[in-house]
């Protein structure tokens, strides 16, 4: 079974600074990856799908990259309404597995 | 537009069975693979159970060893599962998902919470 690590835990940002998170497969799964956002009391929210395109009304300011084991989850300049947790998720095989996620805070 | 409302959620006695309901709208519920994920409180999401779009394949975590069980009513568009003998370790909110063609998820429900305690 493919174990999907996501690093940090918590990510520490000032508001307009750069996000960087990270992902790893613990073997490859591809392009067949997807991130989520998940804010407190809310159901998750897909941002981006194929490691690196954008889902539907996504700002630009959120961008994937990667593929096989190494993903990267980038938000440019952070606004406030993007201080929530981070899921990777993996797709291309049975089980669908989630990293632990990412929770992303205001510094 | 497209709506998954899960229901059936609520406090149950270790070792008791419940089904949770979802509800779909908005969209043609034949054509697309159904999900449960559920999230414990404070953890993080973990994938349970699929049903193929053609409703002839099912997956499962393999943490659930059996217990659940997935289906689906095509007449009254809505996604069940059926999960027996709870424990505590079952407690989380459940959410049900469409999945985009054997891929990400792109539709989720607002969840339904499941609290198991004596």
């Amino acid at each position: 079974e493919i174990v999907m690590m996501q690093s940090p835990a918590t990510l520490s940002v000032s508001p307009g600074e750069r996000a960087t998170l990270s992902c790893r497969a613990s073997q490859s799964v591809r392009s067949d990856l997807a991130w989520y956002q998940q804010k407190p009391g809310q159901a998750p929210r897909l941002l981006i799908y194929g490691a690196s395109t954008r889902a539907t009304g996504i700002p630009a300011r959120f961008s994937g990259s990667g593929s096989g084991t190494e993903f990267t989850l980038t938000i440019s300049s952070l606004q406030s309404e993007d201080f929530a947790v981070y899921y990777c998720q993996k797709y291309e095989n049975w089980p669908l597995t989630f990293g632990q996620g990412t929770k992303v805070e205001v510094k | 537009q497209v709506q998954l409302v899960e229901s059936g959620g609520g406090v149950v006695q270790p070792g008791t069975s419940l089904r949770l309901s979802c509800e779909a709208s908005g969209f043609f519920f034949s054509s697309y693979g159904m999900n449960w994920v559920r999230q414990a409180p404070g953890k993080g999401l973990e994938w349970v159970a699929a049903l193929w779009y053609d409703g002839n394949k099912e997956f499962y975590a393999d943490s659930l060893k059996g217990r659940f069980s997935i289906s689906r009513d095509t007449s009254k568009n809505t996604l069940y599962l059926q999960m027996n003998s709870l424990s505590a370790e079952d407690t989380a909110v459940y959410y049900c998902a469409r999945r985009e063609e054997r891929s990400y998820f792109n539709y989720w429900g607002q969840g339904t919470l499941v609290t198991v305690s004596s």
